[in-house]
């Protein structure tokens, strides 16, 4: 069935490090990966895509990376500050066109 | 562009209540789709609206229904309010792949 795992759920780093969240999907028919940062308050807002015949994408510090055989997709981000915090959550979808969700992941940037 | 909005931003109902809850999807948008989220959780695709007509729906019982106008805004409708309905409901817009969200409704129900 459909179904995206992802990990870790809470991950604390020093501002200026990087922080990687995992994602693990078991749909086949998956062809599109977004990434969502979610504010206290606030719905999920876009931040980053890919889709299956991209390997990885990239926009300043944030990038994604997709390994199809193996079923995974990151979100890397380099140079935390402290505007990063925030629950990232990431998602798949194919030609139906919903998502199905992970858990989210709380990033912590320690100033 | 005033990108998604939705209202009201918070209800309180009580149980066996019914409640709607309303959203403008981005301009130049088609589709909106809606999700619920409770507390801790990531979103769950309640159903999604295409040329006023449900496309696709989640694994949500009927007492969810929804409606989308010609001018693509959309409406969910929840009957006979649980008390387990009490989440963050979120409506998201999109022409393709692509789904932006608003701010949701906090719907309490007691």
């Amino acid at each position: 069935g459909e179904n995206v795992e992802q990990h870790p759920s809470t991950l604390s780093v020093q501002e200026g490090d990087s922080a990687v969240i995992k994602c693990t999907y078991s749909d086949s028919a998956s062809n599109y990966f977004p990434w969502y940062k979610q504010e206290l308050g606030k719905g999920p807002q876009l931040i980053i895509d890919i889709r299956s015949n991209v390997g990885e994408k990239k926009d300043q510090r944030i990038a994604v990376t997709l390994n199809k055989t193996a079923k995974h997709f990151s979100l890397h981000i380099t140079e935390t500050q402290p505007e990063d915090s925030a629950v990232y959550f990431c998602a798949q979808g194919d030609s139906s066109y919903k998502l199905i969700f992970g858990s989210g992941t709380r990033l912590l940037v320690r100033p | 562009d005033a990108g998604v909005t939705q209202s009201p931003t918070h209800l309180i109902k009580t149980r066996g209540q019914q409640v709607t809850l309303r959203c403008s999807p981005k301009s130049g948008h088609d589709t909106v789709s809606w999700y619920q989220q409770a507390l801790g959780q990531g979103p769950q695709f309640i159903f999604q609206y295409y040329e006023e007509e449900e496309r696709q729906r989640g694994n949500f019982p009927d007492r969810f229904s929804g409606h989308q106008f010609p001018n693509y805004s959309s409406e969910l409708n929840v009957n006979a309010l649980l008390l387990g309905d009490s989440a963050l409901y979120l409506c998201a817009s999109s022409l393709e792949h692509e789904q932006f969200f608003g701010p949701g409704t906090r719907l309490t129900v007691l």
